[in-house]
């Protein structure tokens, strides 16, 4: 059973539009969540990281995290084409050596069009 | 950004042969991780290592995997023998604190 469901597996936005990602845990353990961002071909890139209840901006990226539903969210305000990815929610759990142990979901496929 | 480099970016390799993927880190991390990503699908935690030690690993790290950084040279990770199924792009990662930096991958075909 995966521990991190993203949804949708697949979203189209126009450029200049709003893009938005869902994520939950399935596990309460996991109290530190990332969104990761990657292009084909390539590893994927720390876009955001969130740790605490509430939203979370920086720059076009809203994070909103809510630890008692377990549900994680990213906004993208203004969706360029070089927004085209893919888009992984990542969550851990803080204890221990379990901290740098992602969990990733199975991704949201962006494609904004020009 | 902080940069994580991986050699060699793609190897074809036959089934039963030893295959060593090598990562140099980000040079004050102290951190260490391989990820498996297979077709593009989610990535798949391995394990990963601290102070030359492992400090967890998954199910997937298999009898067969072995993973070490002698004297902080390339973090290296070992298959050996491979199989069909370990066809897959490798990612190692290195972190400071939270947050893992990733390299480009190196994509493994087993034959």
């Amino acid at each position: 059973q995966q521990k991190v469901q993203q949804s949708p597996e697949s979203l189209s936005v126009p450029e200049g539009g709003m893009a938005s990602f869902n994520c939950t845990s399935s596990d309460r353990n996991f109290q530190y969540f990332w969104w990761y961002r990657q292009h084909s071909g390539e590893g994927p890139k720390a876009l955001m990281s969130i740790f605490s209840d509430g939203d979370k901006k920086e720059g076009r990226f809203t994070a909103h995290l809510n630890k008692a539903s377990l549900h994680v969210s990213l906004h993208i305000r203004d969706s360029q084409p070089s927004d085209s990815a893919l888009y992984f929610c990542a969550a851990s759990d803080p204890r221990g050596s379990a901290l740098g142990r992602l969990h990733f979901g199975a991704g949201t496929q962006l494609i904004v069009i020009p | 950004g902080p940069k994580v480099l991986q050699i060699p970016s793609h190897q074809i390799i036959d089934m039963g042969q030893m295959v060593t993927l090598n990562c140099d880190p980000v040079s004050n991390h102290l951190y260490f991780y391989w990820y498996k990503q297979i077709l593009g699908q989610q990535m798949e935690f391995l394990v990963n290592f601290y102070n030359g030690k492992v400090m967890e690993k998954s199910k997937l790290f298999k009898d067969q995997f072995s993973v070490e950084r002698p004297d902080g040279s390339y973090f290296t990770l070992k298959i050996q023998p491979t199989a069909l199924e370990d066809s897959a792009v490798y990612f190692c990662a290195s972190s400071l604190q939270y947050t893992l930096y990733f390299g480009e991958g190196s994509r493994l075909i087993v034959v």
